[in-house]
């Protein structure tokens, strides 16, 4: 059983376009996050959600938009997608929003033309 | 896979041998310090921590160390093996405020068989 589940893995658009990344966890945690790792493996947080509220919210262009219908799932929406948004997105989850042991997926690669 | 042209520490050792990964971190307030390790097309996954109030912890063949004075982590693997092979990341991890992980730049880690 997969912890955290993100789809699609792979993702190739077009500038402009906009496209959505879905992440589920079944750990039963509280506490989801999206990361973005650029080409040099540099890993930053975008957002945070704990109980589906907003906790984190880096500074990120507004084109990103996450959502979260339940503390179990946390999806991201990009809008109007240009070529700096190529990168690995990540989702992660922890038990609370106070915790440093976080269960990563896979990683959607999202690659933009 | 892999992307053309990245420029990480690489870290090249014999199996069997011991492997030492440093970091430096910027953040003398951290509470925690942890390590996370990131094979090829898979997400970060935790291996160890460190609370700022000590200065080793030990582990299944990994220790850690923490030197305040200095702002230096290490990890040292013993008895390296082909599946340590992957890339490796120092975070901190504050318990107040942002309560984030943020990520050091990661250590490619080669294991020659």
């Amino acid at each position: 059983d997969t912890a955290v589940s993100q789809t699609p893995k792979y993702l190739v658009t077009q500038m402009g376009n906009d496209k959505s990344i879905k992440c589920e966890q079944n750990l039963g945690h509280d506490t989801m996050y999206w990361y973005k790792q650029d080409s040099k493996k540099f890993l930053k947080i975008m957002f945070s959600y704990n109980n589906k509220e907003l906790i984190i919210n880096e500074t990120v262009p507004n084109r990103f938009s996450p959502k979260s219908p339940d503390k179990a799932h946390l999806n991201l929406h990009i809008n109007s997608l240009e070529l700096g948004d190529s990168a690995v997105y990540f989702c992660a989850s922890s038990h609370g929003p106070g915790a440093n042991v976080l269960t990563f997926g896979a990683g959607s690669r999202l690659t933009v033309l | 896979g892999e992307s053309v042209g990245l420029h990480l520490p690489t870290l090249s050792v014999q199996e069997g041998d011991n492997s030492i990964i440093n970091c430096a971190y910027s953040n003398s307030a951290s509470d925690y310090f942890i390590w996370y390790k990131q094979e090829s097309g898979k997400g970060p996954q935790f291996i160890i921590d460190i609370r700022s109030n000590m200065d080793k912890r030990q582990g299944q063949r990994v220790t850690v160390l923490l030197n305040k004075t200095v702002k230096h982590l290490s990890l040292q693997i013993a008895a390296t093996q082909p599946g340590d092979s992957a890339v490796y990341f120092c975070a901190e991890f504050l318990l107040t405020g942002r309560r984030a992980l943020t990520f050091g730049s990661g250590t490619r880690l080669q294991v020659q068989p």
